[in-house]
């Protein structure tokens, strides 16, 4: 099994802040690597897959880099409507999820 | 656009079988990519469970696998999941999602690009 962990789990930020936040795979997942966006009572949002490809119409401001074990997405310009809950999955072998990073209000 | 929307019991006693279905609109089952399941116990992380091809070609979490079917009937353009043997620690809210994928076989399953709603199911006597 692939495990994915995230870091911060929490993370507080100001809007205007650039954020980032690290997801790790416990084994080497090439670059099959998407990034969700989900807000409370509402189901996830895709936001990057392959590790760096934006998801259509989705905002700039996010961007995904990474390949292997260690990646990041990166709001570059934090918004009113990205305040979130943000998971990370792979789809190397199988399909796992990452636990979520918090991004709450500063 | 793409549109999914669950449909199902809110509530199963401990012991039984959970059953939902999932309805497709704004695209035929047939023309593709698989269609799958994922859940989410409240306050939790997600887990996905299962997904189906237009065929029938099925692949399920191998630590869900033995309670896990997931059917597809293409005439009604949906696809069900069935789970058995139900206990409190399968209360979640349950999501169907199209899988985008670029062929066949499990290589070729990529990530979740569209979801439903959720539908929120309790196991409780």
């Amino acid at each position: 099994d692939i495990q994915m962990t995230q870091s911060p789990s929490t993370l507080s930020a100001s809007v205007g802040d650039r954020v980032t936040i690290t997801c790790r795979a416990s084994q080497s997942i090439s670059s099959w690597l998407a990034w969700y966006q989900q807000k409370p009572g509402k189901a996830p949002k895709l936001l990057i897959y392959k590790a760096s490809s934006l998801e259509s119409g989705v905002p700039s401001r996010f961007s995904g880099s990474g390949s292997g074990t260690e990646f990041t997405l990166t709001i570059s310009s934090l918004q009113p409507d990205d305040f979130a809950t943000y998971y990370c999955q792979q789809y190397n072998s199988y399909f796992t999820f990452g636990p979520g990073t918090k991004v709450d209000i500063k | 656009q793409v549109q999914l929307q669950e449909s199902g019991p809110g509530l199963v006693k401990p012991s039984e079988t959970l059953s939902l279905t999932c309805a497709v609109s704004g695209y035929s089952i047939s023309s593709g990519y698989y269609w799958g399941w994922i859940r989410q116990p409240p306050g939790k992380g997600l887990e996905w469970i299962g997904s189906i091809y237009h065929s029938g070609s099925t692949y399920y979490n191998p630590s869900l696998k033995s309670r896990v079917t997931i059917s597809v009937d293409t005439s009604k353009n949906q696809f069900s999941l069935k789970l058995s043997s139900v206990t409190a620690a399968d209360t979640a809210v349950y999501y169907c999602a199209r899988q985008y994928s670029s062929g066949w076989g499990l290589s070729s399953l990529y990530y979740f690009d569209y979801w439903g709603q959720g539908t929120l199911v309790t196991v409780s006597s």
